[in-house]
């Protein structure tokens, strides 16, 4: 079955220290994405990749650093320069954004808690 | 600014109480608007994609409509398993990669 899969699904970071979130896709999909949920809140953008060796700082970038360095994979590192990274992370896919109606498939999502 | 405000926040149903949730967007050019389910700790669930203004389309016991500036998400006779969190999202012209997400409609549907 294609999809996206997140790993892992529970993660805890104590303070200082990096972490990072995989996230991996079947899908063929050319562009991947990561959003940050908080309650209340509506997912907000943190990077975003449209081909290989190529990423983008979204809405909410600093603290956070990412790496595509192969189609079907997009990790998130959160640094210890994010003062608040407990949340729900969430990657998403897409075919191509540059076309109008493109959807995003999301994956299951990491929920990370500092310690 | 480019904003999707979602309501209600949370609406409580019977079971077989028709409902509709609404989403209202203010963008610069429409390219897609998007329904999502989300169940509890979990990512959100591909619904639907709407196009043009006037397009309509169908799942099961829920249907979404689109007009120039706002969609619906019309539930009829819901079930307990269609609780959850629906979420909006819309595909702005002004930026490629630009989506943009509302908060959600929380709902639970009670047997």
């Amino acid at each position: 079955d294609g999809g996206i899969t997140q790993s892992p699904k529970y993660l805890f970071r104590k303070e200082g220290q990096n972490v990072t979130l995989s996230c991996e896709q079947n899908l063929n999909h050319d562009a991947m994405y990561w959003y940050r949920q908080d309650p209340g809140q509506g997912l907000r953008l943190i990077y975003y990749s449209q081909i290989v060796n190529d990423f983008q700082k979204g809405d909410i970038a600093e603290g956070y650093s990412v790496s595509r360095e192969k189609k079907e994979s997009f990790p998130l590192t959160v640094t210890s320069a994010q003062k608040n990274p407990t949340a729900f992370y969430l990657c998403a896919s897409s075919i191509d954004p540059g076309t109008s109606g493109d959807t995003q498939y999301f994956g299951p999502g990491t929920r990370l808690t500092v310690l | 600014e480019d904003q999707v405000t979602q309501s209600p926040e949370a609406l409580r149903l019977q079971e077989g109480e028709s409902s509709s949730l609404n989403c209202s967007y203010t963008v610069s050019g429409l390219r897609g608007l998007f329904w999502y389910r989300q169940d509890p700790g979990k990512g959100p669930e591909f619904l639907f994609t709407l196009y043009s203004a006037g397009e309509e389309k169908e799942k099961e016991r829920l249907k979404a409509t689109l007009t120039k500036k706002e969609s619906f998400l019309h539930i009829t006779a819901p079930k307990p398993e269609d609780s959850a969190t629906y979420l909006c999202a819309v595909q702005a012209s002004a930026g490629t990669y630009k989506y943009i997400f509302g908060t959600g409609t929380r709902l639970k549907v009670l047997a």
